[in-house]
């Protein structure tokens, strides 16, 4: 079946612009994480969604960041007067929604910053 | 600060050996463990997944998990250089559903 889908792939800004990064879930699974990647380094947590609702935000580095999933399906993240350092590669989860239950990813968007 | 360590290698192992990769973790109350392969440019793909303690195995793949030590492994038998790729090791949160990563292992397996 259809895996975790995310756009775009690939998104180039200037600094201070807004931007906002979707991702669709597997069909059926009702919880969706984002992360952070950098070059290097394993992902970092950012947000958790159950259903609609951000069940876990403790990973977004200050209130630029904020996260929707309105209709418990498609999130986007979005991020406000970005910051050369937000450049990093977004990556989306989606789990069945048990506790600890394996979370497969999507192919996650590349923000490059200028 | 929960952490998750990992060698960054890279390991180096001949084709046809056994790959073993290592994970050291510090939150006592964790309960699932994962690994990912991540091929260069491309996102985490999972691979393994263990809960208790002991060993799982799956083709060619072995995960281990020894929760009085805080460590988990992976050994990937019969290597092949298409699995030649970073392994994270991935550690959920004492229980909770946010996974704390390791920095990853780079595998090199040469025909």
């Amino acid at each position: 079946g259809a895996g975790v889908s995310q756009t775009p792939s690939n998104k180039v800004t200037e600094k201070g612009k807004y931007v906002e990064l979707r991702c669709d879930p597997i069909s059926g699974h009702t919880a969706l994480y984002w992360y952070r990647q950098s070059l290097g380094q394993g992902p970092e947590f950012l947000i958790y969604f159950q259903g609609t609702g951000a069940a876990d935000d403790s990973g977004l580095p200050n209130d630029r960041f904020f996260a929707v999933r309105p209709e418990g399906s498609v999130s986007t993240l979005k991020i406000q007067r970005t910051e050369r350092g937000d450049s990093a590669v977004y990556l989306c989860a989606s789990s069945s929604g048990t506790g600890g239950d394996e979370q497969y990813f999507g192919p996650g968007t590349r923000l490059t910053v200028t | 600060q929960k952490e998750v360590e990992q060698n960054s290698g890279p390991l180096s192992v001949p084709e046809g050996a056994i790959a073993s990769l290592n994970c050291t973790y510090s939150d006592r109350g964790s309960q699932s463990f994962f690994w990912y392969r991540q091929y260069s440019g491309k996102s985490p793909e999972l691979i393994m997944f263990i809960y208790s303690n002991g060993d799982k195995e799956d083709g060619r793949f072995t995960a281990q998990l020894n929760k009085a030590s805080q460590y988990v492994s992976l050994l990937i038998r019969d290597s092949q250089p298409s699995d030649s790729a970073t392994y994270l090791c991935a550690v959920d949160s004492g229980g909770y559903n946010k996974l704390i990563f390791g920095a990853g292992t780079r595998l090199a397996v040469h025909p």
